[in-house]
């Protein structure tokens, strides 16, 4: 158990809507990244949040949006859905905001199918 | 071009001996991190070892020890003394960036490990 937590586990749902991915990082870790994983895609990182502020942006489409909120959890809000968002969703944190050393704690993913 | 190039998308290794999973990647950085993942069939990513560009001895934990070739561009996974318990993907992923922003992170596609008893 890496300590990091993700709701819901599982996620189904149609294209057009919109879902929001929950997670709290491992206490004392401020930063928190969050990653995308595809059969087509394969892993791709898609932003990370420091403290409450972003801090850098990777392969995240203009329909998806993050915030980390003043208690560190952060979430993921997936808008206008498409068959492609189906994917495994991980947030991951660290202690630090920058990855000099230490690794990324993952959390379990959360499964998104739209349908 | 792909950043992180990982050749053999499956692997075989029979229990007890030791395997390579090859890795290269390609940035104009000066400063990036190298990482090795293990994501087994219950689907979580384990971080397994980190080897910084400024690094001049290779990194080793417990079984896992990575190879550096800085010249070539290659950060090889060695893991030793296969266990049952080690098959699962292993990916290879870098860190590009040293400063507190915009930093990005690049996954290989994987490799496939299997051990086989």
């Amino acid at each position: 158990d890496s300590g990091v937590t993700q709701t819901p586990k599982h996620l189904i749902t149609a294209t057009g809507q919109r879902v929001t991915l929950r997670c709290s990082p491992r206490s004392g870790d401020l930063s928190v990244y969050w990653y995308q994983q595809s059969l087509d895609q394969g892993l791709q990182f898609l932003i990370q949040y420091y403290n409450g502020e972003e801090r850098a942006k990777g392969n995240i489409l203009e329909r998806f949006s993050a915030q980390q909120f003043p208690d560190l959890h952060s979430e993921l809000n997936l808008s206008s859905l498409e068959l492609g968002d189906s994917a495994l969703y991980f947030c991951a944190s660290s202690v630090r905001d920058r990855i000099i050393y230490n690794e990324q704690f993952f959390g379990p993913g959360t499964r998104l199918t739209v349908l | 071009a792909q950043k992180i190039t990982q050749t053999q998308p499956g692997m075989f290794v029979q229990e007890k001996e030791a395997v390579t999973l090859d890795c290269t990647y390609d940035t104009s950085d000066q400063s990036y991190g190298l990482f090795w993942y293990k994501q087994p069939s219950s689907g979580e990513m384990i971080f397994l070892i980190y080897q910084g560009s400024y690094d001049e001895q290779n990194a080793t934990e417990g079984r896992y020890s990575l190879n550096f070739q800085k010249a070539r561009k290659s950060a090889n996974l060695v893991i030793s003394a296969s266990q049952l318990g080690d098959s699962a993907m292993y990916f290879c992923a870098m860190r590009e960036g040293g400063d507190n922003y915009g930093q990005n992170f690049v996954f290989g596609p994987g490799t496939r490990l299997s051990v086989l008893p």
